[in-house]
């Protein structure tokens, strides 16, 4: 069973801080990496997708990759009140890109 | 707003009904995925779909399940007989370059009583 695990939360940042979600993947054939936010009620919003290890940055997130350790984390600088969603960490394997997901990390940011 | 649209948003059917969840419009994507999503659970992959054929199912994807893109544009998913345990959120996804990640819909609210 391939899975993808993440710390549930709640994970409670205060507005201006960096909040730091983290996901492992077990599947060590995992190509592809992806951040996906979900408002309640509402569908996965891609956010940032990564493949190479390292970090990959875009506006105030970034995304890190670390094969070798199966684990990948996104951190969100300067957290807003609009960022408090449900992260969620998905990978893929082959060509068919199915996403498997992780159960995603709420996040609340505090004004 | 989500570049997929899907229909209904909610749809409440009686236990052993069938229900058909659309996906509309799609635009020209070899890819189409359908995922649901248990209240409080994770996003689960049901099947996919590639150009216009089955290219893999889950074990979720049973005898019950149906997918269609009946006139090359819409993109069903049919339930023959809905169980207590299908209620769920039903989400469509269109993909090309599914490396990097592709869009879901709106969703579809599914509620069996």
């Amino acid at each position: 069973q391939k899975e993808v695990e993440q710390n549930s939360g709640p994970l409670s940042v205060p507005e201006g801080a960096i909040a730091s979600l983290n996901c492992t993947y077990s599947d060590r054939g995992s190509q592809s990496f992806f951040w996906y936010r979900q408002y309640s009620g509402k569908s996965p919003e891609l956010i940032m997708f990564i493949y190479s290890n390292g970090d990959k940055e875009d506006g105030r997130f970034t995304a890190q990759l670390n094969k070798a350790s199966q684990y990948v984390s996104l951190l969100i600088r300067d957290s807003q009140p609009s960022d408090s969603a449900t992260y969620l960490c998905a990978v893929t394997r082959g060509s068919n890109y199915k996403l498997t997901f992780g159960k995603g990390t709420l996040l609340t940011v505090n004004p | 707003e989500p570049e997929v649209t899907q229909t209904p948003s909610h749809q409440v059917t009686q236990m052993g009904q069938e229900v058909i969840l659309r996906c509309v419009p799609i635009s020209n994507h070899l890819y189409f995925y359908w995922y649901r999503q248990i209240l409080g659970q994770k996003v689960e992959f049901l099947v996919s779909f590639y150009n216009n054929e089955i290219s893999e199912k889950s074990e979720i994807f049973d005898d019950q399940f149906s997918v269609e893109r009946p006139d090359g544009s819409n993109f069903t998913l049919k339930i023959r007989s809905t169980k207590l345990e299908d209620s769920a959120m039903y989400f469509c996804a269109r993909g090309g370059q599914g490396a990097y990640g592709y869009t879901f819909g709106s969703g579809t609210r599914l509620t069996v009583v």
